[in-house]
């Protein structure tokens, strides 16, 4: 059982446009959402992240947007950057107290073409 | 070190055979876990410690696998008498702390490919 989905397996995006990789859960008890990046060979890179009192957090290019009705999140990336292409994981913790588990999502493939 | 530090990158052996991961944390980073990545999947935890005990090892799949951290710092993966449906990538990642938030986050390393013939 999935708690944590990204249902889109890619993402493809010309340089300067917008991107938005989408993340859903199940899990109400979840409380704390990261973003992280992955090129191959390498491991995750944290991105950014969101606590659930929160529904916006903005770093730079990157803006993750939280809405808990929805148990839904979103990661924009504005202007995209070829170098922004990665493997993007969604990842949800604090779910029975466990506030150091992180559990994944699948990844999205994001594609930036120049 | 500056970063998580896993060796081997690459392990190929076969199956039934013993295989032991090693994880370099970051120095003065307290906490250390265990993922499982398997293709076309997210990172699944198997297994977290704090300092040199096992605070949760409820994502190891079964009793073959284990893992130690006899000073608090390196810790090795054990896997028993491999299957096939061990391949997988072996990540590790350490932190500062526990307790999650924006300044203690997750630091992977590159992790180890195990393939299993």
């Amino acid at each position: 059982d999935q708690q944590v989905k990204q249902n889109s397996p890619s993402l493809s995006v010309q340089e300067g446009r917008i991107s938005i990789l989408n993340c859903d859960y199940t899990n109400s008890m979840f409380d704390y959402f990261l973003w992280y990046k992955k090129y191959p060979a390498e491991g995750p890179t944290f991105l950014i992240s969101i606590s659930s009192i929160k529904d916006k957090n903005e770093d730079g290019r990157f803006t993750v947007f939280l809405n808990k009705s929805a148990k839904h999140l979103s990661l924009h990336i504005v202007p995209s950057q070829p170098g922004d292409s990665a493997v993007y994981f969604c990842a949800a913790s604090g779910a029975g107290g466990s506030n150091y588990k992180l559990t994944f999502g699948k990844g999205t493939l994001l594609t930036v073409n120049p | 070190g500056a970063g998580v530090s896993q060796t081997p990158s690459n392990k190929v052996t076969e199956k039934g055979k013993y295989v032991e991961l090693r994880c370099d944390p970051i120095s003065g980073h307290t906490a250390l876990y265990w993922y499982r990545q398997s293709l076309g999947q997210g990172p699944e935890f198997l297994i977290y410690f704090q300092g040199t005990g096992a605070a949760d090892d409820s994502g190891l799949p079964n009793d073959r696998f284990f893992a130690v951290r006899p000073e608090g710092s390196v810790s090795t993966l054990k896997i028993q008498r491999t299957e096939r449906g061990d391949s997988a990538v072996y990540l590790c990642a350490s932190s500062l702390g526990t307790g999650l938030s924006g300044a203690n986050v997750l630091t992977f390393g590159a992790g180890s490919r195990l393939t299993v013939l």
